[in-house]
C-alpha cells in the first residue's frame, strides 16, 4: 500500500512564527505536491517538486517555501505565519505522467 | 485556463437512494485525465477513478459508476443504492501538465454528500 504521512494532524501556531510541515512517502515517487484546502475553494497547489532539490511554484506560492533534500521527504515552510494561512494542508505524491496522486491525512493548521 | 466546476455544494439523500454528483470541466488540452476522489471525515483523500480524454466508455465498479461525455465536458459520478458509509466530500479533478513529466490536479469545489439512515 502506498503511504504518505504528514508530521502532524493538528497544529496551532502564533502569528509570525516559522512553521514546518513535513511529508514523507514510501513509494519512491518522483513528484511531490503541497496543496491547501479551503471551504468552497477545493484544493489549490502551493508548490511541487519533480526531483530532489527541484521545486516549482504552484498557483498560490506567496508566503510559503519548500525543501526537498531527500526523494521521500518534502517540507512546506511558512516563514512568518499569518492568520490567512489558517487552513488544511495536504501533501501528495505520484510517479511521472498523469497518474493518480496519493494523499496524506492532512495537517489542520490554525494561526492565532 | 483549466477549470473544474461542481455546482452541487451539498446533497442529502436517504439511504438506498441513487445519487449523481455532477462535474463539468474546461480545458484546451487535447489529452487530459479526469479523476474523482473521496474525502471521508478522517480527512484523507481517497482515489476512486482516473479517466483519459480518449476513453469515453462508462465505467462501473460495484455501486459506483461514472459517465464521461466529452461533448458536454462532463464527468458525472453516480452512487447506486447509497449507504451511510458513502457520506463524504467528493472532489472531481482535471490533470494539467507541468514540467518534467509532472502533472498537477485542478480540483472542483467539492460536493458534500450526506446519506441519512
Amino acid at each position: 500500500d502506498v503511504k504518505v504521512t504528514q508530521s502532524s494532524r493538528y497544529l496551532v501556531k502564533r502569528t509570525g512564527e516559522k512553521v514546518f510541515l513535513e511529508c514523507v512517502q514510501d513509494m519512491d515517487h518522483e513528484n511531490m505536491f503541497w496543496y491547501r484546502q479551503d471551504p468552497g475553494l477545493g484544493l489549490r497547489l502551493i508548490y511541487f517538486s519533480y526531483d530532489v532539490k527541484m521545486k516549482e511554484k504552484g498557483d498560490i506560492p506567496e508566503g510559503y517555501s519548500v525543501s526537498r533534500e531527500k526523494k521521500e521527504r518534502f517540507s512546506l515552510i511558512l516563514e512568518s505565519a499569518s492568520t490567512n494561512q489558517t487552513s488544511m494542508y495536504l501533501c501528495a505524491s505520484n510517479f511521472d505522467g498523469a497518474y493518480e496522486q496519493y494523499f496524506g491525512p492532512g495537517t489542520r493548521l490554525t494561526v492565532t | 485556463a483549466q477549470k473544474v466546476t461542481q455546482a452541487q455544494t451539498e446533497i442529502s439523500v436517504v439511504e438506498k437512494e441513487d445519487v449523481t454528483l455532477d462535474c463539468v470541466y474546461e480545458t484546451r488540452d487535447t489529452t487530459y485525465y479526469l479523476f474523482w476522489y473521496k474525502q471521508p471525515p478522517s480527512g484523507e483523500l481517497v482515489f476512486l477513478i482516473r479517466r483519459n480524454s480518449f476513453d469515453e466508455q462508462n465505467e462501473i465498479s460495484g455501486r459506483y459508476s461514472w459517465n464521461f461525455q466529452k461533448s458536454t465536458s462532463s464527468f458525472n459520478f453516480t452512487i447506486t443504492a447509497s449507504q451511510v458509509v458513502d457520506s463524504a466530500v467528493y472532489f472531481c479533478a482535471l490533470s494539467v501538465p507541468l514540467i518534467q513529466g509532472a502533472q498537477k490536479l485542478v480540483f472542483g469545489q467539492g460536493t458534500r454528500l450526506t446519506i441519512n439512515p
